[in-house]
């Protein structure tokens, strides 16, 4: 079964202290990892993602995420955080869900607010 | 949300009516999903579909349906059989359905927000 946990519902810091959003996994196979931001009544957009290689992605926005294999946790941060970074963050893994078409599908988890205070 | 258009962006329903939300991309993505979110559950998968006239069901199809008649086209339909339909809606897209470097980059709508009354 494919599984990912944001431990935090919110998460806040102060305008230009860094920032952590954290995620853990469990997911089928190697792990295909993703974070997603969405601002008020709007979609998802896609930030970065990590299938193979470096530890460190880098993705829009100045932000990164560090993937850990033995901690099976895949965190978001910013060395330094802007008041319109507020918005909701989403981690996401792939993993095989049925057999056949389409059988690989993202698991998200439940979102972390972040709010950071000018 | 550049190239896929939801519509309508709100939409109120009585019980016991079905409605339609459509969705509309000019990406000339291949797979297209629908998906349901409510506050503090994160994103839960109605169907998927991967090329035109083949859909599979995700976590939560029960009481909708969909249909891929056209590439640009993926309607989803929620019927009177979903008994808690009162969601946000979100559609996307992603060039392949699965697998390779560049498949399940989604890129998403702007969202339905469908409340019944």
């Amino acid at each position: 079964a494919q599984s990912v946990a944001q431990p935090e519902d919110q998460v806040n810091v102060a305008e230009g202290n860094p920032l952590t959003v954290k995620c853990t996994y469990s997911v089928s196979g190697n792990p295909y990892l993703f974070w997603y931001v969405q601002y008020p009544n709007r979609g998802l957009q896609f930030l970065l993602k990590y299938i193979t290689g470096d530890n460190l992605v880098k993705g829009s926005y100045g932000f990164e995420a560090e993937f850990n294999k033995s901690q099976t946790s895949f965190h978001l941060k910013k060395p330094s955080a802007l008041v319109s970074d507020s918005a909701l963050y989403f981690c996401a893994g792939r993993g095989r869900r049925w057999s056949g078409a389409g059988s690989y599908q993202l698991t998200f988890g439940k979102g972390t607010k972040l709010s950071v205070i000018p | 949300d550049g190239g896929i258009t939801q519509s309508p962006k709100y939409l109120f329903r009585k019980e016991g009516q079905n409605v339609t939300l459509s969705c509309e991309q000019n990406l000339n993505h291949d797979a297209m999903y629908w998906y349901r979110q409510d506050p503090g559950q994160g994103l839960r998968l109605i169907y998927y579909s991967q090329i035109v006239n083949d859909f599979q069901k995700g976590d939560i199809a029960e009481g909708y349906s969909v249909s891929r008649e056209k590439k640009e086209s993926f309607p989803l339909t929620v019927t009177s059989a979903q008994k808690n339909p009162t969601a946000f809606y979100l559609c996307a897209t992603s060039r392949a359905g699965t697998g390779g470097e560049g498949a399940n980059v989604l890129t998403f709508g702007a969202g339905s927000r469908l409340t019944v009354l």
